[in-house]
């Protein structure tokens, strides 16, 4: 059985304070991970997807890494505007079809 | 682009009755998922449509249903309602599957009293 620990739950963040948000996954055989950001009231909006251990995406302030065992959202000079939560996700290739495996989420707030 | 979209935003029920949620994908999208999201709890597989066929449920009692158009909307059916179904229900579509990015709509929030 896929599964997903995000850690931590929550981070508070000044504005300017980077840090980063870690995803860590046990699947068999992995076909994507993905990283989400969530708004309250919202649905999750896509951010990135990383295949393979050592592959990296970049966009505006945020950086998505991979291992073999973990992903880290890295975030860089961070703004309250990024303040929402992040849910890292898997897909893997044999044993859950195309279904998205979802953590727990890490709850960021950035205040000015 | 339009992006996925569900509908109602709002469904209040009671006790044993029965929810209709509806899902229309990005356009060009054929595969559509469906997931639960509880308070306090992360998001749960519910169903995956692909190409009008059921290819994969989750954890979860026959009570919850589904099926996908030929237009490849979808539409998600909840019978015998319980209060623990209360919770946000989500809409995902994808270009195909495997390894390709889910896009979510809004959700409906889905309320039992």
């Amino acid at each position: 059985e896929d599964q997903v620990t995000q850690s931590p739950e929550a981070l508070r963040l000044q504005e300017g304070e980077s840090s980063s948000l870690n995803c860590s996954y046990t699947v068999s055989g992995l076909r994507g991970l993905f990283w989400y950001r969530q708004d309250p009231g919202k649905g999750p909006e896509f951010l990135f997807t990383l295949y393979s251990a050592g592959e990296e995406k970049e966009k505006e302030r945020l950086k998505a890494t991979l291992t073999k065992k973990e992903s880290f959202l890295h975030i860089t000079a961070p703004k309250p505007e990024d303040s929402a939560t992040y849910l890292c996700a898997v897909q893997g290739q044999e044993t859950s079809g195309s279904r998205l495996t979802f953590g727990e989420g890490t709850q960021l707030t950035v205040n000015p | 682009e339009a992006g996925v979209t569900q509908s109602p935003t709002h469904l209040i029920k009671t006790r044993g009755q029965q929810a209709t949620l509806r899902c229309s994908p990005i356009s060009g999208h054929t595969s559509v998922y469906w997931y639960q999201q509880a308070l306090g709890l992360g998001l749960q597989f519910l169903l995956w449509y692909d190409e009008g066929e059921e290819r994969n449920r989750g954890n979860f009692p026959p009570r919850f249903s589904g099926r996908q158009f030929p237009n490849y909307s979808s539409e998600l059916n909840v019978n015998a309602l319980e209060l623990e179904d209360s919770a946000l229900y989500l809409c995902a579509s994808s270009q195909s599957w495997g390894g390709q990015p889910q896009h979510f709509g809004d959700g409906t929030r889905l309320s039992i009293l």
